[in-house]
């Protein structure tokens, strides 16, 4: 079946600038991970959800990131006024209920000039 | 707040030897550990799974041990392939949110 998919692949955009990063999870895994990578390091976790709700958003690093799941599927991050230090690889992950194991899309690297 | 460190940061070895990587961690109250591999401009794939009862996991060539009280994991490969190269991280999880490490960059050389 089709795993984790994330849109666009590349996002190149200009400082201060409002983007927008898309996950696709797998088909009725009801847990949605966003992380973020930068380069040479581990991918640090932004916001989980369980269904539409937002379970845990600590990771969020200040009010200009935001994210949500409308419909408890696909869930959209949002980045407004975007800075150079946000330019990383954005990752997602989708988990089925009652696993322990998340299944990583393949990211979206967006770099800010 | 939990810390994962992860050593060599990178690692080259010849075809067919066997290696060890190690990780650790600052805080042992952990639910699992998991070894993850990451390939260039590629998401992560989960290589093994070890919840915080269990000693040791096996995957093929894999054996993933844990050693929770003394917040340490090894990731063992034998037998190792070019095709093996790749980006191991390994992440820990309390709640939902897995904490990683920066992972060690591995090349096996033909």
């Amino acid at each position: 079946g089709a795993g984790v998919s994330q849109t666009p692949s590349n996002k190149v955009t200009e400082k201060g600038k409002y983007v927008e990063l898309r996950c696709d999870p797998i088909s009725g895994h009801t847990a949605l991970y966003w992380y973020r990578q930068s380069l040479g390091q581990g991918p640090e976790f932004l916001i989980y959800f369980q269904g539409t709700g937002a379970a845990d958003d600590s990771g969020l690093p200040n009010d200009r990131f935001f994210a949500v799941r409308p419909e408890g599927s696909v869930s959209t991050l949002k980045i407004q006024r975007t800075e150079r230090g946000d330019s990383a690889v954005y990752l997602c992950a989708s988990s089925s209920q009652g696993s322990d194991t998340q299944y990583f899309g393949p990211g979206t690297r967006l770099t800010v000039l | 707040k939990q810390e994962v460190t992860q050593i060599p940061a990178a690692l080259s070895v010849p075809e067919g030897e066997n290696l060890v990587l190690n990780c650790s961690f600052t805080d042992s109250a952990i639910y699992n550990l998991q070894w993850f591999r990451q390939d260039p401009g590629k998401g992560l794939t989960s290589l093994l799974l070890i919840q915080s009862s269990q000693r040791e996991q096996t995957s093929g060539r894999l054996n993933a041990s844990l050693d929770k009280s003394s917040g340490r994991s090894t990731l063992y490969i034998a037998a190792s392939q070019p095709g093996d190269s790749a980006t191991y991280l390994c992440a820990v999880t309390r709640s939902e949110k897995l904490v990683f490490g920066k992972g060690t960059k591995l090349t096996v050389n033909p």
